[in-house]
């Protein structure tokens, strides 16, 4: 079926440095979002995409992080610099429709990224 | 404070035994999505129920919603060790970003 791909699985990066976290999300799809999760913890919304566009942003998503898809093919979250407390796994995912259409978000399997 | 929550954060059963996770939330919703997410693994959808649904069924994983009580349920029947997994409830609230619960560990031994 359908997967959204993340590379590298694991980045690890100094702080203060800037880190560009990859997604290839699924062809057709239109909407694309950013999770960040720390070990053992629930899933938090960062960001959601559409149309070349931040569509909504939560607390978590600070002036450090951007997002843009470039070239109409990967989907990327940058943090420029890092601290600490960016280490987290980082969840893209996308879908075909809206979330008021209920379109279930397919989610790639995570970038783990260790700022030390 | 959450504005969804698993009532559990672990449960354990037996092989061929079944399981049921609970989530409570605290918002107005349009629909209310099951994920799993085994270890190492970004969460994968199992059931969409809908704000206007009572019971939605995929083999054997059953979904309950009671919006009167801000409830869901999911549960699984004749589970397998592979199973083994945390599950979330997410919430879909009519535009916004979909927000997560805080999880329930299900372990399930042979």
């Amino acid at each position: 079926g359908p997967k959204v791909l993340q590379i590298p699985s694991h980045q690890i990066i100094d702080m203060g440095q800037m880190v560009t976290l990859n997604c290839d999300p699924v062809s057709n799809h239109l909407y694309f979002y950013w999770y960040k999760q720390i070990l053992g913890q629930q899933m938090e919304f960062l960001v959601n995409f559409y149309n070349g566009k931040v569509m909504e942003k939560s607390k978590l998503f600070k002036d450090q992080f951007s997002v843009e898809r470039p070239d109409g093919s990967y989907f990327t979250l940058k943090i420029q610099p890092t601290a600490l407390e960016d280490s987290a796994v980082y969840f893209c995912a996308s879908s075909l429709g809206q979330p008021f259409n209920n379109q279930a978000p397919l989610f790639g399997e995570g970038t783990r990224l260790s700022v030390l | 404070s959450q504005l969804a929550e698993e009532n559990s954060w672990a449960l354990s059963v037996h092989e061929g035994e079944s399981v049921t996770v609970n989530c409570s939330y605290k918002t107005s919703i349009t629909a209310l999505q099951w994920y799993r997410q085994k270890s190492g693994k970004g969460p994968a959808q199992l059931i969409l129920i809908r704000s206007n649904e009572r019971e939605k069924r995929n083999g054997r994983l059953r979904a309950t919603l009671d919006t009167s009580s801000q409830s869901s349920s999911l549960s699984i029947t004749a589970t397998r060790c592979e199973d083994t997994a945390v599950y979330f409830c997410a919430l879909y609230q009519g535009g916004r970003a979909l927000i997560f619960g805080t999880g329930t560990t299900v372990s399930v031994s042979p």
